[in-house]
């Protein structure tokens, strides 16, 4: 069965500071994709990155990297110098190849403190 | 204008009550889906559409049901509410062809039953 583990449930961090959230997954496909997404207070999702499992390139885009390693089946998303405004709940997901369906972590709640 | 749009963004009904919550989209994608998210459980799939004829359950259907209008609408009745379908609610939609897999949410609608 797939399945997506976010153990951090809450982290604080005061701004400037680099927080590392971490994902595990579980899949039996050699193909799928793997994916980040950020729910800020307002509540919508934003989508942040995709990853297929072919590609175990690191990813930088700003202040945000992803840390993909199939060895141990881990996604982690990494924000340096973090700010205010990455306050929010994230969220890793994984789907299945064929079907789109994905499925969802339980979330790690960021709070930025100033 | 978003791409995905839900209505309404929030709803407060009685036990019983028949509730639709609709899903229209400007992106062209043929794939449609619901969620719901409750508090610690990330987000949960309840059903999904491949094209205007194609509806499949997801792992939550019990008490819902989805109408593929077009392929640009998507709608879920719950049919007689019950407390425990309180929830945010999420449409999304994604093309293989665009970029695989990659599913683009609405602004949620967040439903109270009474």
């Amino acid at each position: 069965a797939q399945k997506v583990t976010q153990a951090q449930t809450e982290i604080s961090v005061v701004e400037k500071e680099d927080v590392t959230l971490d994902c595990v997954y579980e899949t039996r496909d050699t193909t799928y994709y793997l994916f980040w997404y950020k729910q800020p207070p307002s509540g919508e999702l934003v989508f942040l990155i995709r990853r297929n499992s072919f590609d175990e390139q690191n990813e930088i885009s700003g202040r945000y990297s992803w840390n993909f390693q199939k060895s141990t089946s881990s996604f982690n998303f990494t924000i340096t110098a973090s700010q205010v405004v990455d306050s929010a709940v994230y969220f890793c997901a994984l789907s299945e190849a064929l079907t789109d369906k994905l499925i969802f972590g339980t979330g790690t709640r960021l709070q930025v403190f100033p | 204008d978003a791409d995905v749009t839900q209505t309404p963004r929030n709803r407060i009904t009685k036990t019983g009550k028949r509730i639709m919550l609709e899903c229209s989209q400007t992106k062209g994608h043929d794939r449609m889906y619901w969620y719901r998210q409750d508090p610690g459980l990330g987000l949960r799939l309840i059903y999904y559409s491949f094209d205007v004829k194609d509806i499949n359950k997801g792992e939550i259907s019990d008490g819902y049901s989805v109408s593929r209008q077009a392929q640009a609408k998507f709608s879920l009745s719950l049919e007689s509410a019950i407390p425990n379908q309180t929830a945010l609610y999420f449409c999304a939609t994604s093309d293989p062809g665009e970029r695989a897999d990659t599913q683009y949410f609405g602004p949620g609608t967040r439903l109270t039953v009474l």
